[in-house]
């Protein structure tokens, strides 16, 4: 069974623009959650997603949205994007009825 | 904030058995203790997770405490490929739901 796929891999971004991130989860798994992680703060939840709603969020400004389409692909979009946006971007789905998460490889985005 | 703590660091010998503590003294009876680790710029794998009863797999094995207040990662034969930093999670209760609140993590080193 393939794993979580994460597109793209590596990103570089201006201050100002706005980047979209996507994420397929492993077939089969309906809830998908994004994580950011930098050296700083660490591994910090963003959001998560099942049946193409959003039922948890982490603390991050408005500007970090995302969504979930009907196969539970997902993408989030970071608008205005900010220095300290540069992260590597974390995707991880799981089962309905099962915790464990299983992780993509992420997507490191540098912004410039 | 993290419900975990764990030391920063260790060390083991190739070979040796990795035991890696965890406190999580506010842990409430029906939350679930989970590890993953993440070698590095890699998504975190899932290792092992429990409630109060010890859990053994083909990666670990997990002890809890039976005030559950604490618990082991036992890596049975460390071999340098486990050389990652792993993290201790009790899902942390929020406005919008429980979520993964990764701590820092126990950074193990594998020596030869």
């Amino acid at each position: 069974k393939a794993g979580v796929t994460q597109t793209p891999r590596y990103l570089i971004k201006t201050r100002g623009q706005q980047v979209t991130l996507s994420c397929s989860p492993i077939s089969g798994h309906r809830s998908v959650s994004w994580y950011q992680q930098t050296p700083g703060q660490g591994l910090q939840f963003l959001f998560e997603y099942f049946s193409e709603t959003q039922r948890n969020k982490g603390n991050f400004p408005g500007r970090f949205s995302g969504r979930q389409f009907s196969n539970s692909r997902s993408e989030m979009n970071v608008s205005t994007l900010e220095l300290g946006d540069s992260a590597l971007y974390l995707c991880a789905s799981s089962l309905v009825n099962r915790d464990e998460q299983y992780f993509g490889p992420g997507t490191r985005l540098t912004v410039t | 904030d993290a419900k975990t703590t764990q030391p920063t660091s260790m060390d083991c010998a190739e070979g040796r058995a990795a035991n890696l503590p965890c406190n999580h003294s506010t842990i409430s009876g029906n939350e679930y203790v989970y590890w993953y680790r993440q070698i590095h710029s890699q998504g975190p794998q899932y290792i092992i997770h429990g409630l109060k009863n010890n859990e053994t797999n083909e990666m670990a094995s997990l002890i809890i405490t039976e005030d559950r207040k604490s618990s082991t990662l036992i890596l049975p034969h460390a071999t340098l490929r486990d050389t990652a930093v792993y993290y201790c999670i009790v899902r942390v209760a929020t406005a919008y739901g429980q979520n993964f609140v990764f701590g820092p993590g126990t950074r193990l080193s594998v020596l030869p």
